[in-house]
């Protein structure tokens, strides 16, 4: 089953332009982890959001927690085309045996 | 520090026959998972182990998939026989004990024809 859902499914926009991307879950969580993935590879760890925590930045992304909600947004700021990838968000519930739970994703195209 | 392996990058069988994916995780990691990835969908957990104990396999379809983790190291999976819904890209991942993040392998594209 997939804990999360990201939203949109798909996104494109133009070089330097800001994209949002939006997740939401069913259950509690210990923390949320936003990954990219290029096609037809592995998926590499883009940030890492604690329940006790509302908001993170590193470098060009910044993503927001509200466990009220059960959502989380990532943003990337001043868009470059190397960004064109899809990007999952995935939780790690609380109480469970650790499990890593990722959602169905958004692709996002940047154009140069 | 060297990342996940896996082998091997690519197979194609035909249905029935069996497969077999091996992971070499980040040295020291004492999580290790298996995720499938269906084109377009995101990863699912398949099976996540914890040193050489299974944590949770709820979702392996255990009369096909099997899974071993050697020693707490290397693991290896297993599909006997395959069905034409199995292609797909096998994740292998791994983390350190604690709340971190996975390191996840380049993974294996399997077709079954």
């Amino acid at each position: 089953s997939q804990q999360g859902e990201e939203d949109p499914q798909a996104l494109s926009i133009q070089e330097g332009e800001n994209a949002t991307m939006n997740c939401s879950y069913k259950t509690s969580i210990n923390n949320l982890q936003w990954y990219r993935q290029n096609s037809g590879r592995g998926l590499v760890h883009l940030i890492l959001i604690r329940s006790n925590e509302r908001e993170k930045h590193s470098g060009r992304l910044r993503v927001t927690l509200d466990t009220s909600k059960k959502s989380s947004s990532l943003l990337i700021t001043a868009s470059r085309a190397a960004d064109t990838a899809s990007y999952f968000c995935a939780t790690d519930a609380s109480g469970s045996a650790r499990q890593l739970t990722f959602g169905s994703g958004t692709q996002l195209t940047v154009l140069p | 520090e060297a990342g996940v392996a896996q082998s091997p990058r690519y197979k194609i069988i035909e249905k029935r026959q069996s497969v077999a994916f091996w992971c070499n995780p980040i040295s020291g990691h004492a999580t290790l998972y298996w995720y499938q990835q269906i084109l377009g969908q995101g990863p699912k957990l398949l099976i996540q182990f914890q040193n050489n104990g299974v944590v949770d396999d709820s979702q392996l379809p255990k009369d096909r998939f099997s899974a071993e983790r050697l020693k707490g190291v290397d693991s290896t999976l297993k599909i006997q026989p395959a069905k034409l819904e199995d292609s797909a890209v096998y994740l292998c991942a791994s983390s350190p004990q604690g709340f971190a993040e996975a390191f996840f392998g380049q993974g294996t594209r399997l077709t079954v024809v």
